[in-house]
């Protein structure tokens, strides 16, 4: 099946900075979402993306599907934005099954 | 408001003891899914349904079962097999067709007494 692989696992950071978070996946896919895992564990819907790029106020995203990646960018970074973030991927004959990748722990430091 | 709600919020489980979470969602959407996810991992898929009264085993099926007699419902009960069930469980749902995001409810935490 489809592998998912987020990279760095852990990111620390001052508020204000930018940040980057990649994931990569290994096969072409119909359904890629990024999440963020607050610490009280809820999942929040941040882009459906399987192509392309979109924005939401300080968060981008880009997914190159024929290079198999997507970036997700975090602009002048608040301490609410602490917290897990992942990588979600259904692959075309994966019948829309999500698979997830190990997540990027992202602490903002005020 | 439209949305998916698991309940309970916790709860806790005596050894050889079965118990059943609750799943229930009123977006009309088609398809249901249930999660696993361990400390410091990602969500594992246990089972998926895309449709009333069929659903299908995910990659770690052991120990659980799960019916789906209302389009709405999709409640997983995690068996005395199942050895090792502390974990965070979380249950999504999507209009079923290619295009469509998953949506999360809020899990359901887990612990053996």
């Amino acid at each position: 099946g489809i592998q998912v692989e987020q990279s760095p696992p852990d990111l620390i950071l001052q508020e204000g900075a930018n940040s980057t978070l990649r994931c990569n996946f290994s096969d072409s896919v119909n359904n890629l979402q990024w999440f963020h895992q607050n610490p009280w564990g809820q999942l929040i819907n941040l882009f459906y993306i399987p192509s392309g790029t979109k924005q939401n106020g300080r968060l981008s995203a880009t997914t190159v599907a024929t290079e198999r990646y997507s970036l997700l960018y975090i602009s002048s970074s608040q301490t609410t934005d602490s917290g897990v973030y992942f990588c979600a991927a259904a692959s075309i004959q994966g019948a829309q099954k999500l698979v997830f990748g190990q997540g990027t722990r992202l602490t903002i430091n005020p | 408001d439209g949305g998916i709600t698991q309940s309970p919020k916790y709860l806790f489980r005596k050894e050889g003891q079965n118990v059943t979470l609750s799943c229930e969602q009123n977006l009309n959407h088609d398809a249901m899914y249930w999660y696993r996810q361990d400390p410091g991992q990602g969500l594992r898929l246990i089972y998926y349904s895309q449709i009333v009264n069929d659903f299908q085993k995910g990659d770690i099926a052991e120990g659980y079962s799960v019916s789906r007699e209302k389009k709405e419902s999709f409640p997983l009960t995690v068996t005395s097999a199942q050895k090792n069930p502390t974990a965070f469980y979380l249950c999504a749902s999507r209009v079923w067709g290619l295009g469509q995001p998953q949506h999360f409810g809020d899990g359901t935490r887990l612990s053996i007494l």
